[in-house]
């Protein structure tokens, strides 16, 4: 039930693509949905996130979907460049004193120039 | 965003030797730190949960007598590796979060750890 279950293992895309990496949990008690890009030797940095109570987040480039009655969320990369290859994580946590966050297996993204 | 600078980035011990990681938060107060494990091409393991003046809670399965973990003031929070053996060559990745309640956690840098 702590599980993230995330999907592509790896992508590959041409520059100008829209990348999509999906993520689905059971949790029902999970009320933060953040993504982390992270690249080699690097510690992972906070590039969106969502809470519940709306379907859609754009920063930037970065979309997050969340479809709440699924218990999915995804990461739409917008007109993706070279420099976005990186690994991406998508994460669930619950709010209050934990404030633990509980990490998918990753996305190795490729953009080709 | 904040700030978590995490110390050394890479450390190269001896089989038995024990070592310290550094996690600070540089501009702002952090009363939870977290520790985490990242084996190569793999996901990031939560090991144990730190609160500013109390004990650390480790996930199941960490070894609390080996990996030591101090959060003696609000900006730092160290991890040492006790009696480390080749098994523990790991990526070790500090993060914080600014407040009780929030989510947002900020993440080091990373340490790369090697026993030889």
């Amino acid at each position: 039930q702590q599980q993230v279950k995330q999907s592509p293992q790896s992508l590959i895309v041409q520059k100008g693509g829209i990348p999509i990496i999906n993520c689905a949990y059971e949790n029902t008690a999970f009320d933060y949905f953040p993504w982390y890009q992270q690249f080699p030797g690097k510690g992972p940095a906070l590039l969106i996130a969502i809470r519940p109570d709306v379907s859609e987040k754009k920063e930037g480039r970065f979309t997050i979907s969340f479809n709440k009655s699924a218990k999915q969320f995804s990461l739409h990369i917008m007109d993706s460049q070279p420099g976005d290859s990186a690994t991406y994580f998508c994460a669930a946590g619950v709010g209050g004193a934990t404030n633990k966050l509980i990490f998918g297996t990753g996305t190795l993204l490729a953009v080709q120039p | 965003g904040a700030v978590v600078s995490q110390h050394p980035s890479r450390v190269i011990c001896k089989s038995g030797t024990s070592v310290k990681i550094e996690c600070r938060s540089l501009d702002f107060q952090a009363t939870t730190m977290f520790w985490y494990r990242q084996f190569p091409k793999q996901s990031l393991m939560l090991m144990a949960t730190s609160n500013e003046g109390s004990k650390a809670t480790y996930e199941q399965g960490v070894e609390k007598d080996k990996f030591l973990i101090n959060h003696a003031s609000l900006t730092l929070s160290t991890l040492t590796v006790t009696s480390a053996h080749p098994e523990d060559s790991s990526f070790y990745i500090c993060s914080a979060t600014q407040a009780r309640g929030l989510t947002e956690a900020f993440f080091g840098q990373g340490t790369r750890l090697t026993v030889v």
